[in-house]
């Protein structure tokens, strides 16, 4: 079955970089993505990647996949406090009939 | 970008009444939502899956009987928790897929939550 992992903590200084990564299971994944969840909010969704892909990069964030190794993270550049939020990657097979998320990385910005 | 409105974001209850969240796509239609249960320190759970003029797919282990889901129309879903417990305390996020499946304007796009606390 399918299986999303991820570290719960990440702490980084203001204007750092952050790295956020997650491993998954299941080599038929078709869609992975990265959503961001702030306290008492839903989630938003901060990009995607295909799995015939393995980097795709938007402003700030970088999203890199080892297919192989069935790795994917993302890249925050120069890390701001407003990031400080939980950041789930999820996977989907077929679309999006089924998603299945991680645990969620918690990001803790220091100024 | 598009957005899911979903209300209330906070209700509290006492045990035995039910309860109903909304879920409304204010931009787009949505042929399909998704119901998601969140518990603390924990990832989404898929409930069920909702479609348009249909009866929704629940998931393994959630109870269709307690967790009634109407998607009447193309923008809004409801769920209604019946008979809430203590033990349905938890967080609810509806989404809302927009686009094609499998299409590259496939997007699925969350609603703000509800935090249900049944005394």
């Amino acid at each position: 079955g399918e299986d999303v992992e991820q570290s719960l903590f990440l702490s980084v200084r203001e204007g750092d970089s952050s790295v956020i990564n997650c491993t998954y299971t299941d080599s038929s994944s078709t869609y992975l993505y990265w959503y961001k969840q702030e306290p008492g909010a839903g989630l938003q969704l901060l990009t995607y990647i295909f799995s015939n892909m393995d980097m795709k990069q938007d402003q700030r964030l970088t999203v890199l996949l080892n297919k192989k190794d069935k790795h994917l993270s993302l890249r925050i550049a120069d890390t701001q406090t407003g990031d400080s939020a939980i950041y789930f990657c999820a996977e989907s097979i077929q679309g999006y009939q089924k998603v299945t998320f991680g645990t969620g990385t918690k990001l803790q910005v220091i100024p | 970008g598009a957005v899911v409105s979903q209300h209330p974001s906070r209700v509290i209850c006492k045990s035995g009444t039910s309860v109903k969240i909304e879920c409304r796509s204010l931009d787009f239609q949505a042929t399909t939502m998704f119901w998601y249960r969140q518990f603390p320190k924990q990832s989404l759970m898929l409930m069920a899956t909702s479609n348009e003029g249909s009866k929704a797919t629940y998931e393994q282990g959630v109870e269709k009987d307690k967790f009634l889901i109407n998607h009447a129309s193309l923008t809004l879903s409801t769920l209604t928790v019946t008979s809430a417990h203590p033990e349905d305390s938890s967080f609810y996020i509806c989404s809302a897929r927009a686009g094609l499946i499998g299409q590259s304007n496939e997007k699925l796009f969350f609603g703000s939550g509800t935090q249900l606390s049944v005394l």
